[in-house]
């Protein structure tokens, strides 16, 4: 089945404590996204890639790192330098044309709970 | 003021109803408009998306655009409890197609 998959489903930290959530595709998308979703904030744009070895900050980046080794993954690590880090995370890809629409598709999310 | 408003709801109807979500956007430049539909705990998947102006239709779902008004719309005709969901709209300009902006999602409830 093509699709993206995110893990862990759920994650417990404790504060000052790196974790890193994964984020994986195998839609043959050049584009990856990493959202935050708070309660009454809606969708938020942390980071997005849109080849490999390439990525640029969203709205949200403080706190946050990512890497793209392989156009498959896109591996999100939430520092302890992340204020408020408890939030439902959700990983994106798309095809990225140049030109016309571009879908996102979105994986089933990381639940992440600072302790 | 946000780029795009939608009401958060909830919204909460009966079994067939049809229900009409919206969202009022400012940016004129806006070419792209998508919706999606989310339930609790899970990722958003796209439902409809139409570039413009205009209608798209598909089974039980119709996505308008008005651009003249900056407004979009996703009618639910014979609405089923299986609708019950959160749904957002996500929008982008021909310049920028990778970055979406997104409404803040309207909560429904069909009620059997």
């Amino acid at each position: 089945d093509g699709g993206i998959t995110q893990s862990p489903k759920y994650l417990f930290r404790k504060e000052g404590q790196n974790v890193t959530l994964s984020c994986e595709q195998n839609l043959n998308h050049d584009a990856m996204y990493w959202y935050r979703q708070d309660p009454g904030q809606g969708l938020r744009l942390i980071y997005y890639s849109q080849i490999v070895n390439d990525f640029q900050k969203g709205d949200i980046a403080e706190g946050y790192s990512v890497s793209r080794e392989k156009k498959e993954s896109f591996p999100l690590t939430v520092t302890s330098a992340q204020k408020n880090p408890t939030a439902f995370y959700l990983c994106a890809s798309s095809i990225d044309g140049l030109q016309g629409y571009n879908e996102q598709f979105f994986g089933p999310g990381t639940r992440l709970t600072v302790l | 003021q946000k780029e795009v408003e939608q009401d958060p709801g909830p919204l909460s109807v009966p079994e067939g109803a049809i229900v009409s979500l919206n969202c009022t956007y400012s940016n004129s430049a806006f070419q792209y408009f998508m919706w999606y539909r989310q339930y609790s705990r899970k990722g958003p998947e796209l439902l409809m998306y139409t570039y413009s102006s205009g209608n798209k239709e598909d089974g039980r779902f119709t996505a308008q655009v008005d651009k003249s008004s900056k407004y979009i719309s996703l009618f639910i005709r014979d609405s089923q409890p299986s609708d019950s969901a959160t749904y957002l709209c996500a929008m982008s300009n021909a310049g920028n197609n990778r970055k979406l902006i997104w409404g803040l999602g309207t909560s429904l409830a069909v009620n059997p």
